[in-house]
């Protein structure tokens, strides 16, 4: 299976701030990767597929980058309701695997 | 609006067998093209793919469940289901069902489901 690697797992941030989540794939897949928030209590929410392309609804202070095994998350200006945890997803092949997810919390 | 909703009982015995039924509104799960997974998420831990079906009946597993994993569906219902054997406290989680498809992300989630193996 491949394997999904994010860092930090955790981070601390002020309301405004720019932050970054990175994920590694254990072998090249393409642009199929994907983001999603979870906040406590609740179901994952779908934020980029496809490496980059900005789910609807989704702010646009949240991007995503990269191709083959490495990528990233970006949030342009931390807001109350990014504070949440957030993982990756490879939907390459059959066996789609996430990353351990990165929580962020307020600083 | 497509919608998903679980059901099935919140406490199996270890030993027995897990059986998750998920509720589709506002799509035919036989729509060309579409697939649906199950997810799980251990108290406390990250999320864990399971497994999904095709619109074909197609299935893929999660590797190490692939031996106690069966997924299915029933048109006539509008739903499918998951199948989960010989459980132990290891498969205690929050149990979601979601829309994806070949290489897609999984679009849509339910809100989940807990369940608790215990004796």
């Amino acid at each position: 299976d491949i394997q999904m690697t994010q860092s930090p797992s955790s981070l601390s941030a002020f309301v405004g701030d720019r932050v970054s989540i990175t994920c590694r794939a254990s072998q090249s897949i393409g642009n199929s990767l994907n983001w999603y928030q979870q906040n406590p209590g609740t179901a994952p929410k779908l934020l980029i597929y496809g490496a980059s392309n900005l789910q609807s609804g989704v702010p646009s202070r949240f991007s995503g980058s990269g191709s083959g095994t490495d990528f990233t998350l970006t949030i342009s200006s931390l807001q109350p309701d990014d504070f949440a945890t957030y993982y990756c997803q490879q939907s390459y092949d059959a066996s789609w695997t996430f990353g351990q997810g990165t929580e962020v919390e307020i600083k | 609006q497509l919608q998903l909703q679980e059901s099935g009982p919140g406490l199996v015995k270890p030993s027995e067998t897990l059986s998750l039924t998920c509720d589709v509104s506002g799509a035919s799960i036989s729509t060309t093209s579409y697939s649906w997974a199950w997810i799980r998420q251990p108290p406390g831990k990250g999320l864990e793919w399971i497994g999904c079906i095709f619109y074909s009946g197609t299935t893929f597993y999660r590797s190490p469940l692939k031996s106690r994993v069966t997924i299915s569906m029933d048109t006539s219902k509008n739903q499918f289901s998951l199948r989960l054997t010989s459980v132990t406290a290891a498969d205690t989680a929050i149990y979601y069902c979601a829309k994806t498809g070949s290489g897609e992300p999984l679009w849509i989630w339910s809100r989940g489901t807990m369940v608790t193996v215990s004796s």
